[in-house]
């Protein structure tokens, strides 16, 4: 099993959609989580962290549920811009070693 | 700033040969690291240093070399290359107190003949 798993989509939605990624991690010592955003043949940014209490950036709602050790991420509000791959990422430890990358999830929106 | 730099873009070796890729940052970060990037599997670490003169491997270090002789550089020597190789190199940088908020170079794509 997979340490992060995402769903590898494509998720394709039409501007202005809601839609909602979801990322499971296997190890219940995690400690840290981020979602970064990649664009096509580009490198990763980090687009958020994710803390406990949950938060928002915008149009970005990010989403902890340990017991369950899965962090989601929602947007709302699609832009075309919005395209992209999202990586969730989970740390262990304040190390670059324990700090796992998911495959990403897939998003085009459609005009 | 330029945040961090790669260098080369693109690259075509053949198998055996050896080179020498350059990752600089100017954010006077303690950490860098060297990811490789495949198809379908996430961000994998090669090699990471915590600062200047230290140096230590990530999940797949075999058939890469490091070092980190000053703050700013961080390069990866391919020391035999060979298709497996073949990839997307990403390096990255961060402060040693949000080592999950990272900072990612350009990439070098890598062939491997």
């Amino acid at each position: 099993r997979k340490e992060v798993e995402q769903d590898p989509g494509p998720f394709n939605v039409p501007e202005g959609a809601t839609v909602a990624f979801n990322c499971t991690y296997s190890n219940s010592a995690s400690q840290s989580f981020f979602w970064y955003r990649q664009d096509c043949r580009k490198e990763p940014k980090l687009l958020m962290s994710v803390y406990s209490s949950g938060n928002e950036d915008g149009r970005f709602t990010a989403q902890l549920n340990r017991a369950s050790q899965y962090i989601s991420l929602l947007i709302r509000d699609s832009k075309l811009s919005d395209s992209a791959t999202y990586l969730c990422v989970v740390s262990t430890s304040g190390s670059a070693r324990q700090l796992t990358f998911g495959s990403g999830t897939q998003l085009t929106v459609l005009p | 700033n330029a945040g961090v730099t790669q260098t080369p873009k693109f690259q075509v070796l053949k198998t055996g040969q050896s080179m020498t890729l350059q990752c600089a940052q100017d954010m006077n970060h303690e950490y860098m690291s060297w990811y490789r990037q495949d198809p379908g599997m996430g961000l994998r670490l090669i090699h990471y240093s915590v600062g200047a003169g230290i140096t230590d491997q990530g999940e797949v270090p075999n058939g890469y070399n490091v070092s980190r002789s000053t703050t700013e550089d961080f390069p990866l020597r391919l020391l035999s290359a060979a298709p497996s190789q073949t990839s997307v190199y990403f390096c990255a940088s961060s402060s040693v107190g949000a080592v999950g908020e990272q900072f990612f170079g350009p990439g070098t794509r890598l062939t491997v003949l």
